[in-house]
């Protein structure tokens, strides 16, 4: 199973929006709602941010949005801000009955 | 508060074995999944596998079959994972996470990491 498809890096200034996305395949983002989204900061462990493509937990700014379409998921923040710095991966279920995460994606607010 | 707490750093040679443990409180511990996900030197997320606490039934990921086993002790809500054969690539922070029952679907929360380091 290969690895989810996102961009290596991903920049934004204070306040603006930014979207990260994640390719796959048909076997896994394109076919299933069970894509979720984790920031890491560095030395951290990741945080859930986003579950079944759109889906907040309770706690999560709404500054993170997810969306889906076709093979692709993405990952938009909105109003960003200095703590929003930091590695972001995707994941989804497959039809291997397996999990599969994205490439990471490095955000820097600058 | 729902928390997973896993065990120190370990530092093996090659060829040797690693056991891993995470224990969950917080919750009932059969009613989640546990996922372990490993993380290499400055690399991305990598699945590893998961276990069904209720009944101990696992599933792993390609890569590790043959060399990882997943085990569980419901008297003290502890996961355990066996790493095998171990070579310089095993090298890294190993996760263990929470997921719905039924479903592979999201991890949270996630323990703190346990660094392996495998050196001879």
């Amino acid at each position: 199973q290969s690895a989810l498809t996102q961009p290596a890096s991903v920049s934004g200034s204070p306040g603006q929006s930014i979207t990260i996305s994640c390719t796959g395949t048909s076997s896994d983002v394109g076919g299933y709602n069970y894509v979720s989204w984790y920031q890491q900061h560095p030395g951290k462990a990741p945080k859930l941010m986003i579950y079944e493509v759109s889906t907040r937990p309770s706690g999560v700014s709404n500054r993170f949005s997810g969306s889906k379409s076709g093979n692709t998921a993405s990952l938009t923040i909105s109003g960003l801000q200095a703590e929003d710095e930091a590695d972001y991966y995707c994941s989804s279920y497959t039809s291997s009955v397996t999990l599969v995460f994205g490439t990471g994606t490095k955000v820097t607010v600058l | 508060q729902v928390h997973l707490v896993q065990s120190g750093a370990e530092v093996k040679k090659p060829g040797a074995s690693v056991k891993v443990s995470c224990k969950a409180s917080g919750y009932t511990f059969t009613t989640y999944y546990i996922h372990w996900v490993r993380q290499a030197p400055g690399q991305g997320l990598e699945w590893m596998g998961i276990i069904n606490p209720s009944g101990g039934s696992v599933k792993y990921a390609q890569k590790f079959q043959g060399r990882v086993t997943m085990t569980r002790d419901t008297s003290t809500s502890t996961v355990y994972m066996d790493l095998s054969s171990l070579r310089s690539e095993d090298t890294g922070v190993y996760f263990c996470a929470r997921g719905p029952y039924g479903a592979y679907n999201w991890f949270d929360p996630w323990g703190q990491g346990t660094l392996v380091t495998v050196s001879s």
